[in-house]
C-alpha cells in the first residue's frame, strides 16, 4: 500500500486565496484526521470523519477552514480566505478502529 | 482544558546511552496512549498503543510502560544510536477518536 497520500506537497499562496489541500487515506481505514502542526501550538487536531461523515470538527479554528470527505478515498481541507497565520504543516491520517494512526507525509502551506 | 506534559523538552545523548522519556496525562480522561516517533522532514511513526494499567510494550531497542492511576507514561531507549535522533510524541486518547498529542521530546544522539 502506498500509505496516505497528501497533495500538493508545498503551497505558497496570497493572502486572501482560497486553498485546497487533498488526502487519500489507506484504502480500508474507517477513520480520517486532519492535524496542523505549527511551532506554537504543537500538533491540534482539526477535524475527524468516520465512515466519511465529519465526527468532531471541534478543532477547526474558524469558518475560514473547511473539511469534506466524498468518498471513502478522499478528503478535502479547504481555507477560504487564507491568512498568514494559516501557515503550517497540514497532515492527514488515517487509520482502522484499533486506533494506530498512519499519517501522510504533509502539506507545508505557507501564507505571504 | 486536557494536557498531555512530555518532559524533558529536548535531550543529547552519547551513542549508547540509555535514556527514557516521560509523559503526564491526566489519569480521569484515560481510554488509550500512544507514542509516536517523529523525524525531521518525515510524518509521525506510531509506536505503541497502551490502554491497560501496567502496560508494558516493547520494539527492540525502545520499550514503554504505562501507569493510568497517577497519569504516567515513560518511553525507554536501550543503547541509543544515532538513528533514534527524532522528536517523540505521546497522544491521549480520551474515548472516540479525539486524541490530544504532547509537544514532544526531541532526542539527540551524537555518534
Amino acid at each position: 500500500d502506498a500509505g496516505v497520500i497528501q497533495s500538493p506537497r508545498h503551497e505558497v499562496t496570497e493572502m486572501g486565496q482560497e486553498v485546497t489541500l487533498r488526502c487519500k487515506p489507506i484504502s480500508g481505514h474507517d477513520y480520517l484526521f486532519w492535524y496542523r502542526q505549527t511551532m506554537m501550538r504543537g500538533l491540534e487536531l482539526l477535524i475527524y470523519f468516520n465512515n466519511n461523515v465529519p465526527i468532531d470538527d471541534s478543532g477547526m479554528p474558524e469558518d475560514r477552514f473547511s473539511a469534506k470527505m466524498p468518498n471513502a478515498s478522499f478528503s478535502t481541507l479547504k481555507i477560504q480566505p487564507s491568512e498568514p497565520r494559516d501557515s503550517a504543516v497540514y497532515f492527514c491520517a488515517s487509520s482502522l478502529p484499533q486506533w494506530v494512526q498512519y499519517f501522510g507525509p504533509g502539506t507545508r502551506l505557507t501564507v505571504t | 482544558i486536557l494536557n498531555v506534559e512530555q518532559s524533558p523538552q529536548s535531550l543529547h545523548v552519547q551513542e549508547g546511552d540509555s535514556t527514557n522519556f516521560t509523559c503526564s496525562f491526566p489519569s480521569s480522561n484515560f481510554y488509550a496512549l500512544h507514542w509516536y516517533r517523529w523525524e525531521t522532514a518525515k510524518s509521525p511513526e506510531a509506536l505503541f498503543v497502551m490502554t491497560l494499567n501496567g502496560d508494558e510494550k516493547k520494539k527492540g531497542r525502545i520499550s514503554a510502560t504505562l501507569n493510568t492511576k497517577e497519569g504516567y507514561s515513560y518511553l525507554y531507549i536501550k543503547g541509543s544510536q544515532p538513528e533514534d535522533s527524532a522528536t517523540y510524541l505521546c497522544a491521549l486518547n480520551t474515548g472516540g477518536f479525539k486524541t490530544i498529542f504532547g509537544a514532544g521530546t526531541r532526542l539527540f544522539v551524537k555518534a
